[in-house]
């Protein structure tokens, strides 16, 4: 596609419940990254994607979180059990490369409210 | 790992004046350092980066300067406009086997007074 894409844009939810969020890279980007955006913090790295494996997913705050990609394209990021300090924008990036060499394509976020 | 604090969180600035913010980082492997714009509603975009290998680099109104002795750099804004007016990411990242990975600051959030 053109564009990195997200969905879905905005999610409310409750207290307990699992929500899934997708990611759909621009075409032929091997890097896939997931980042989260909490109210006036930075973007807290979540996990990194290198095809379908995910070398580095350290920034997963807890075992709710998990995230998995097919056929080096689609992701998902699923939190279960969700609390209320989950709420937060989750932005997903992917690269053609190093961050370094490439930089990162953004999505346009999935805001996600927990009540 | 690297930790990127960033200065100040919200800056206020006339337009036509000048803006600047300041990031420094603790690792000092890092070698890359790019600044995000956000701005209201929208994605984060590349704007400018700088590598360690350069002290100063300059596209059209902005400017990012390094200091990797102190391990600080910094994004220079003049004569700003109102359409500056966003947040804005510094962040950092080491090569070899992390060049994937950014770290980033918490942002400044700025605005251009008209």
């Amino acid at each position: 596609g053109a564009g990195v894409s997200q969905s879905p844009s905005n999610k409310v939810t409750e207290k307990g419940k699992d929500v899934e969020l997708r990611c759909d890279p621009i075409s032929g980007h091997t890097a896939l990254y997931w980042y989260r955006q909490s109210l006036g913090q930075g973007l807290e790295f979540l996990i990194y994607f290198q095809g379908n494996s995910a070398p580095d997913k350290s920034g997963l705050p807890s075992d709710r979180f998990s995230a998995e990609r097919t056929g080096g394209s689609v992701s998902t990021l699923t939190i279960q059990r969700t609390q209320q300090e989950d709420s937060a924008v989750y932005l997903c990036a992917s690269s053609l490369g190093t961050a370094q060499n490439y930089g990162y394509t953004f999505g346009s976020g999935t805001r996600l409210t927990v009540v | 790992g690297e930790n990127v604090e960033q200065h100040p969180s919200t800056l206020s600035v006339q337009e036509g004046d000048s803006a600047v913010i300041k990031c420094t980082y603790s690792d000092s492997a890092s070698n890359y350092f790019p600044w995000y714009k956000q701005e209201l509603g929208k994605r984060p975009q590349l704007i400018i980066d700088i590598r360690s290998n350069v002290g100063e680099k300059k596209d059209q109104r902005i400017a990012v300067t390094l200091n990797k002795t102190a391990k600080h750099f910094s994004l220079h804004i003049t004569e700003t406009q109102p359409e500056d007016s966003a947040v804005y990411f510094c962040a950092a990242s080491r090569g070899g086997s992390n060049d994937y990975k950014l770290s980033f600051g918490a942002g400044t959030t700025v605005t251009v007074r008209a």
